[in-house]
């Protein structure tokens, strides 16, 4: 199985600052995705990271805000961009496994956000 | 369009009863995977099982089961003789080859 790690693994960060999160896979993968998960809540897929072209993103979500960079098949950055309380969640980071079976998404730990 | 819904919010047992946890999904696909994913207090994922679509024939792992039924379009998960360190949140998710989709999620305790 795909091994993820992700740092920071935390942070608490000031209103209308931005912060980059990196995510490291220890092999190489098609498909990256950067998750949400606000406080009790569900995860919610951010986008797509596709290596050699721009990232893929779902409904309200968008380039500005989150800006994705995918320079090869082991690595990509999520920044949070002018950051608001709002934007305090956990940010996951996943990657695509692919074996005789099928597919299986496995995670990063996560990085906590809090925005003052 | 995908969805998964897991219908139970919140569950309580003590120590050593089993539990279901439900999951429904919906999707248009004729070929999908289905997952079980359990987040600890802690808050990492941790992967449990993979299901294939063609493939419904239920499995066992210790003291998790899981039923899957493409008639009622149902993937459920049973611990059985549950233990402390099973609290945690549940999430069903489904994937069709191009994202994957979570469920709510079941947050379960289990009581000493």
């Amino acid at each position: 199985s795909a091994v993820i790690s992700q740092k920071p693994s935390r942070d608490i960060c000031q209103r209308g600052t931005s912060l980059t999160i990196q995510c490291q896979v220890d092999s190489q993968v098609t498909m990256m995705f950067w998750y949400r998960q606000q406080p009790g809540q569900s995860l919610t897929l951010i986008a797509t990271a596709n290596q050699g072209s721009e990232a893929t993103y779902e409904s309200g979500f968008v380039i500005d805000k989150f800006p994705i960079s995918r320079p090869n098949l082991t690595f990509s950055t999520l920044t949070v961009s002018n950051m608001s309380p709002e934007d305090s969640s956990i940010y996951l980071c996943s990657a695509i496994d692919r074996d005789r079976g099928g597919e299986t998404q496995y995670f990063g730990p996560g990085t906590r956000l809090l925005v003052l | 369009a995908q969805k998964v819904t897991q219908a139970q919010t919140e569950i309580s047992v003590v120590e050593k009863e089993d539990v279901t946890l439900d999951c429904v999904y919906e999707t248009r696909d004729t070929t999908y995977y289905l997952f079980w994913y359990k987040q600890p207090p802690s808050g990492e994922l941790v992967f449990l099982i993979r299901r294939n679509s063609f493939d419904e024939q239920n499995e066992i792992s210790g003291r998790y089961s899981w039923n899957f039924q493409k008639s009622t379009s149902s993937f459920n998960f049973t611990i059985t003789a549950s233990q402390v360190v099973d609290s945690a949140v549940y999430f069903c998710a489904l994937s069709d080859y191009d994202k994957v989709i979570f469920g709510p999620g079941t947050s379960l305790s289990v009581i000493p």
